[in-house]
């Protein structure tokens, strides 16, 4: 069955770690999103692209990195720039921007 | 600025009653609304998509409305089950066209 696949879904990190979440899909997407959302609120876009080797920032890139080698891979590394990085991830895909988005089941992830 | 509001509160409504979801959107000129459906733990799914050209559409018990001059998106869901019980999501895409923003999400109880 074609979607999208998280790993791992809950992750820990210590303080000063970098910790690289991945994102593969067999859905043959060109574009790919990493969101971030904090309990009871909505999605924010960290990342996205439309195409292999290239990417944009979204709305809350800083202390955040990604890099799109593959069109099936989009991994995304949190920084120990990033202050405040307890949140639940979503990665997504769909064939073109603006185009309905097929989701992850997530990445939990908490400071140690 | 650009914003886009649902109703934070839940909405909590009878089985077999219709239940009625708003967007509400400023400062977008969105080519697209989107509405996610979202179970807690899990990434969102996609459910329906209009165009700005569409006053409506419908699928199975599901009907969206898109009214440009109101900024207004309305998400019905005719002769609710509990198993209808979970958040929902409006997206449209940005002014730029290049990424969709999501809204924070209302929360749908059905009560047997």
């Amino acid at each position: 069955d074609g979607g999208i696949t998280q790993s791992p879904k809950y992750l820990f990190r210590k303080e000063g770690q970098n910790v690289t979440l991945s994102c593969e899909q067999n859905l043959n997407h060109d574009a790919m999103y990493w969101y971030r959302q904090d309990p009871g609120q909505g999605l924010r876009l960290i990342y996205y692209s439309q195409i292999v080797n290239d990417f944009q920032k979204g709305d809350i890139a800083e202390g955040y990195s990604v890099s799109r080698e593959k069109k099936e891979s989009f991994p995304l590394t949190v920084t120990s720039a990033q202050k405040n990085p307890t949140a639940f991830y979503l990665c997504a895909s769909s064939y073109r921007v603006r185009e309905p988005q097929h989701f992850g089941d997530g990445t939990r992830l908490s400071i140690l | 600025s650009q914003k886009i509001e649902q109703n934070s509160e839940a909405l909590n409504i009878q089985e077999g009653k219709t239940a009625t979801l708003t967007c509400n959107y400023t400062n977008y000129s969105p080519a697209y609304l989107q509405w996610y459906r979202q179970d807690p733990g899990r990434g969102p799914v996609f459910l329906l998509l209009i165009r700005e050209n569409e006053k409506e559409k419908r699928k199975e018990r599901l009907k969206v409305t898109f009214d440009t001059t109101l900024k207004q998106s309305l998400f019905h869901i005719t002769a609710s089950q509990p198993a209808d019980s979970a958040t929902y999501l409006c997206a449209l895409d940005n002014n730029a066209g290049n990424m969709l923003t999501f809204g924070g999400g209302t929360r749908l109880m059905v009560k047997p």
